[in-house]
Parts: structure tokens; C-alpha cells; sequence
């Protein structure tokens, strides 16, 4: 079964301080791997896919990269409205999530 | 991204009674529509998927005849809770996509409280 573990469960920085979440997967056949952030009460927020090895994306203060087994999310100089869970999610027939990293940043 | 709202955002009910969520995709036609659950502090839950005009798929241990499941057009599904108990109490959030490897966009949730 497909298992998607997320580290570490919660995370407190202090606003600027940049740090990463890790996703690792296992997984038959990687379709595509997503990262999405939510907040208390609401649904997910898309953020990223990533499909292949090597590949990065970025979107403000946040970058998202893939190996082979597992992938990271970066976040650079936060600032307190990126406090939130950050889900992770592989896909092969259906849509696996991990746990999630909760973020709080201080200001 | 694309849009996609639920309703009710939250609900409580009388144990035994049956309760309608909707879910509607605003600015795109889906394909496939995924139902999940969320227990707090835990990670979504598949229930089932969804595709226009066919049967719903339901995931290993979720029942088929307590979660109903219509997907009436390419931009509607409804989830009908039947004779609902506390323990079905828990956050429903959809999602919707136009191919099932692509992003799943997720609605706001409905909150449902079962007294």
C-alpha cells in the first residue's frame, strides 16, 4: 500500500528563519506528487505537482522539490501568514496523503 | 486555480436523520469527484470517486449504503449521509478534477455534526 510519510509534525519559526518539510513516499507507480496547504477549518489549497526526479517549482516564498523517494518544500524568510498545515499527496490510482507538517511563524 | 464550492459549510443534525452535501465545480466541467473525510489533527481520508453518470467507487472499509453518492453532471456531486450517528460526526471535503493524474482542487468542507 502506498504510504506517505511527513516530517516533522510540527514546525515553529521565527519570521525570516527558512527551513524545509519533508514528504517521503513509497509508491508502485508515481503519477505525480502534490504539495497543498491548509488552514484551520478549510479545504486544501493546490500549491504544487511535481512529476518527475529533479524537478523544482517555486511560487513566493515557497519551492518544492522531487528525488526519488522523497520531496521537499522550502520555505524562505516566512512570514506569519504561511503559518498553516502543509499536506503532501502521491497519486497513483487515487490520491494519498501524508500526515501534514503544521507550520506557525512567529513574528 | 479552479474553483470549487460545498454546501452546506456546516451542518448539525439529530442522530438517524439523513443529511445532503453538495459539491459544485464553478469554473470547469469534472470529470471525476472525490469525497474525503477528515477526523482532527488527521490527514484526509478517501471515501470514493466519483465519475458523471457512473457508480461511485468506494474505498476499502467505507459503506457504500451509508455514504451516497450521486454525480448528476459534470460540475455536481452530491454526498448523502443516511441515518447518520455521532460517529459520522467529521469534516467532508470534496475535491474535482478535469483528468484524474491532474490537481485536485478541494471545496471549504462541510462541517458535520451529528447530536
Amino acid at each position: 500500500e502506498d504510504q506517505v510519510t511527513q516530517s516533522p509534525e510540527a514546525l515553529r519559526l521565527q519570521e525570516g528563519e527558512s527551513s524545509s518539510l519533508n514528504c517521503s513516499y513509497t509508491v508502485s507507480g508515481l503519477r505525480g506528487l502534490f504539495w497543498y496547504r491548509q488552514d484551520p477549518g478549510k479545504g486544501p489549497e493546490f500549491l504544487f505537482t511535481l512529476y518527475s526526479a529533479g524537478e523544482e517549482k517555486e511560487k513566493e516564498r515557497l519551492k518544492a522539490t522531487l528525488t526519488k523517494k522523497e520531496s521537499f518544500l522550502h520555505i524562505t524568510a516566512p512570514k506569519p501568514e504561511d503559518s498553516a498545515t502543509y499536506l503532501c499527496a502521491v497519486i497513483d490510482y487515487k490520491l494519498s496523503f501524508g500526515a501534514g507538517t503544521t507550520v506557525t511563524v512567529r513574528a | 486555480g479552479a474553483v470549487v464550492s460545498q454546501h452546506p459549510s456546516r451542518v448539525i443534525c439529530k442522530s438517524g436523520t439523513s443529511v445532503k452535501i453538495e459539491c459544485r465545480s464553478l469554473d470547469f466541467q469534472a470529470t471525476t469527484m472525490f469525497w474525503y473525510r477528515q477526523f482532527p489533527k488527521q490527514s484526509l481520508m478517501l471515501m470514493a470517486t466519483s465519475n458523471e453518470g457512473s457508480k461511485a467507487t468506494y474505498e476499502q472499509g467505507v459503506e457504500k449504503d451509508k455514504f451516497l453518492i450521486n454525480h448528476a453532471s459534470l460540475t455536481l456531486s452530491t454526498l448523502t449521509v443516511t441515518s447518520a450517528h455521532p460517529e459520522d460526526s467529521s469534516f467532508y471535503i470534496c475535491s474535482a478534477t478535469g483528468g484524474i493524474y491532474n490537481e485536485q482542487f478541494f471545496g471549504p468542507g462541510t462541517r458535520l455534526t451529528v447530536l
